[in-house]
């Protein structure tokens, strides 16, 4: 079954606007860790933001926030103020308990517009 | 800049042939992680190392091994190569083997299998 879904294969969003980019999660376990990693084109995998299940405020990160939504089981990456750097894919992650593996989403491509 | 090192970036081979992938981790970061993601299967797990020791296997072939030397470095050995096995090798490594700690990745190692 699919642990991670990222449901946007693609999103645009227009220079300084702030995009929204979902990420669902299938789990049975009450404390796990969520992450979202950004690769741009080059090939890079960049850590963006961490948020635990048991945290109560919603993880920030500069320009990036993840609105997490425990009972729905859904923790989406809000990125602020976009930028054209921020043209790149997105990657959702779940780690769990006894998985030392991290799993990934399909991903989301972003393309900021000037 | 991760402090991840992988090197090399690229590597063109041969059908049938073994390459040698090699992963410096962070300064401190006891755990290593390898994956591969390809166009059709997305980021998958393949193994990972802990202080030398081998903690655990995710979809790992066959005919893939790797190891961690006393130095932590780790090394993923690929042998008897298939055209299916050109993919970005990527790896990852994180302080400790914990929930809330992040996977730092390395730039990646591009194999294409001509």
């Amino acid at each position: 079954a699919q642990k991670i879904t990222q449901t946007q294969p693609g999103m645009f969003v227009q220079e300084k606007e702030a995009v929204t980019l979902d990420c669902t999660y299938d789990t049975s376990d009450q404390s796990y860790g969520l992450f979202w990693y950004k690769q741009p084109s080059s090939g890079e995998m960049i850590f963006l933001i961490y948020q635990g299940s048991y945290d109560e405020q919603n993880a920030t990160e500069g320009r990036y926030s993840l609105n997490f939504q425990k009972a729905r089981k859904s923790a989406n990456l809000v990125i602020s103020a976009s930028q054209l750097g921020d043209s790149a894919m997105y990657f959702c992650a779940m780690r769990e308990p006894y998985n030392n593996d991290m799993r990934f989403g399909a991903g989301t491509r972003l393309t900021v517009k000037p | 800049d991760s402090g991840v090192t992988q090197t090399p970036k690229h590597l063109i081979t041969a059908t049938g042939q073994r390459v040698t992938l090699r992963c410096s981790p962070r300064s401190g970061d006891l755990s290593v992680y390898w994956y591969q993601q390809s166009l059709d299967q997305g980021l998958q797990f393949l193994i990972q190392y802990y202080n030398g020791e081998e903690r655990a296997k995710g979809n790992i072939l066959e005919r893939f091994s790797a190891q961690q030397f006393p130095d932590l470095h780790s090394e993923l050995n690929l042998s008897s190569l298939e055209l299916g096995d050109s993919a970005l090798y990527f790896c990852a490594s994180s302080a400790r083997d914990r929930l809330n700690q992040p996977q730092h990745f390395g730039d990646g190692t591009r194999l294409s299998i001509l």
